[in-house]
């Protein structure tokens, strides 16, 4: 079993439009995030969720926008795509407390052309 | 979160022995340090973490100086599936923190045949 799952692993898609990506933990874990890693391959937080709450918004442009349906859950929707909105996504789960080891999945490679 | 510094780059032997350094000299009581590793095209994974005492795993050795202001991640015995890119994170590790990982460059290991 995955332990941090997200849909879809590629995605293209054209400027302007407007996309998901969804990612599921299954790992009991109270807090979900996601980060962004850019061309450089700089890794960097964008959102956090506990219990469904936001607690981390990294400045990010409001044309993100996550939803967390219930702590398993915690998706990506994205606004009128840009050029430099191309990167890959990366979903992570931790339980808050104790260790902090946090489980990433595998990634969304987004492409906007 | 304190800043850590790790060399860009380093080249081992299959079988040998890696040793990856990382400073950390602005480290505070609280914070332990964190180790990820991220293969090609995969999310980041988590090895080992610490406070102050030396710790082993599965995976790797963390040997942390007295004065805590610097690191080494230890893979016994490198394979060429370890080469990736390797991060070291200071953070502290409690219930009122957010979870959230603040990664630095890394450092690529290349491990060779």
């Amino acid at each position: 079993d995955t332990a941090v799952s997200q849909t879809p692993k590629y995605l293209v898609t054209q400027m302007g439009n407007d996309k998901s990506i969804k990612c599921e933990q299954n790992l009991g874990h109270d807090t979900m995030y996601w980060y962004k890693q850019d061309s450089k391959k700089f890794l960097k937080i964008m959102f956090s969720y506990n219990n469904k709450e936001l607690i981390i918004n990294e400045t990010v442009p409001n044309r993100f926008s996550p939803k967390s349906p219930d702590k398993a859950h915690l998706n990506l929707h994205i606004n009128s795509l840009e050029l430099g909105d191309s990167a890959v996504y990366f979903c992570a789960s931790s339980q808050v407390g104790g260790r902090l080891e946090a489980f990433f999945g595998q990634g969304t490679r987004l492409t906007v052309v | 979160d304190a800043k850590t510094t790790q060399p860009p780059s380093m080249d081992c032997a299959e079988g040998r022995a890696a040793n990856l350094p990382c400073n950390h000299s602005t480290i505070s009581g609280n914070e332990y340090v964190y180790w990820y590793r991220q293969i090609h095209s995969q999310g980041p994974q988590y090895i080992i973490h610490g406070l102050k005492n030396n710790e082993t795993n599965e995976m790797a050795s963390l040997i942390i100086t007295e004065d805590r202001k610097s690191s080494t991640l230890i893979l016994p015995h490198a394979t060429l599936r370890d080469t990736a890119v390797y991060y070291c994170i200071v953070r502290v590790a409690s219930s009122s923190n957010t979870g959230k990982l603040i990664f630095g460059q890394g450092t690529t290991l290349q491990v060779k045949p």
